[in-house]
């Protein structure tokens, strides 16, 4: 079946803009990830949605970060006033149920992000 | 709190070697731990996984993995390397809390 989706997979935007990156889980996956990627750096967490609620937030580096996921499927990662480090591979994954030993993640390709 | 480090950010092979990816483990609680493989623009895709059912986990592509609590690791390995081998691992663990964290990541590359 249909894995899990980004788009789009390449996104260069200036200094000061706003970029949405969205995401299509497996279809029937509850929760829903974004990790953040740099180069040379493992998948760092950002925030957990467990149906359309962000469940845990506590990754997203600063209030120009948000993310939603209105009905409990697409979700789309939101970031304003973009800087230059905010350059980076953003990964969504999702699982069926909330992580666990039973429910692994399921990445996408990732959107690759370069602020100029 | 949970953490996973990846000893050698770069590992070398000959083709048809031993490979030998290190993973040592930090947690609190019994951990649940993850390899992923990470091929060139694409995203993580999981190898194995060690759940507490048996100590020597099995995963695809002949890769496997042995949880060794006395030396907090989880080593992955695979008796003959293979040219499509080379990519990128990623060792994880399960936080408790929804996430998973990940280690830094090796690079593998196998020599023909």
């Amino acid at each position: 079946g249909a894995g899990v989706s980004q788009t789009p997979s390449n996104k260069v935007t200036e200094k000061g803009k706003y970029v949405e990156l969205r995401c299509d889980p497996i279809s029937g996956h509850t929760a829903l990830y974004w990790y953040r990627q740099s180069l040379g750096q493992g998948p760092e967490f950002l925030i957990y949605f467990q149906g359309t609620g962000a469940a845990d937030d506590s990754g997203l580096p600063n209030d120009r970060f948000f993310a939603v996921r209105p009905e409990g499927s697409v979700s789309t990662l939101k970031i304003q006033r973009t800087e230059r480090g905010d350059s980076a591979v953003y990964l969504c994954a999702s699982s069926l149920r909330g992580a666990g030993e039973d429910s692994p993640l399921h990445f996408g390709n990732g959107t690759r992000l370069t602020v100029t | 709190a949970q953490s996973v480090t990846q000893l050698g950010s770069h590992v070398s092979v000959s083709e048809r070697a031993l490979v030998l990816l290190r993973c040592n483990y930090s947690s609190s609680v019994p951990p649940y731990l993850f390899w992923y493989v990470q091929y060139p623009n694409q995203g993580l895709q999981l190898l194995l996984k060690y759940t507490s059912a048996a100590t020597l986990v099995k995963g695809i592509n002949g890769f496997e993995a042995e949880f060794k609590k006395s030396e907090t690791s989880f080593h992955l390995t695979k008796p003959s390397a293979h040219m499509s081998d080379a990519a990128e691992y990623f060792c994880a663990v399960y936080s408790g809390t929804y996430k998973y964290i990940f280690g830094t990541g090796t690079r593998l590359k196998v020599l023909a």
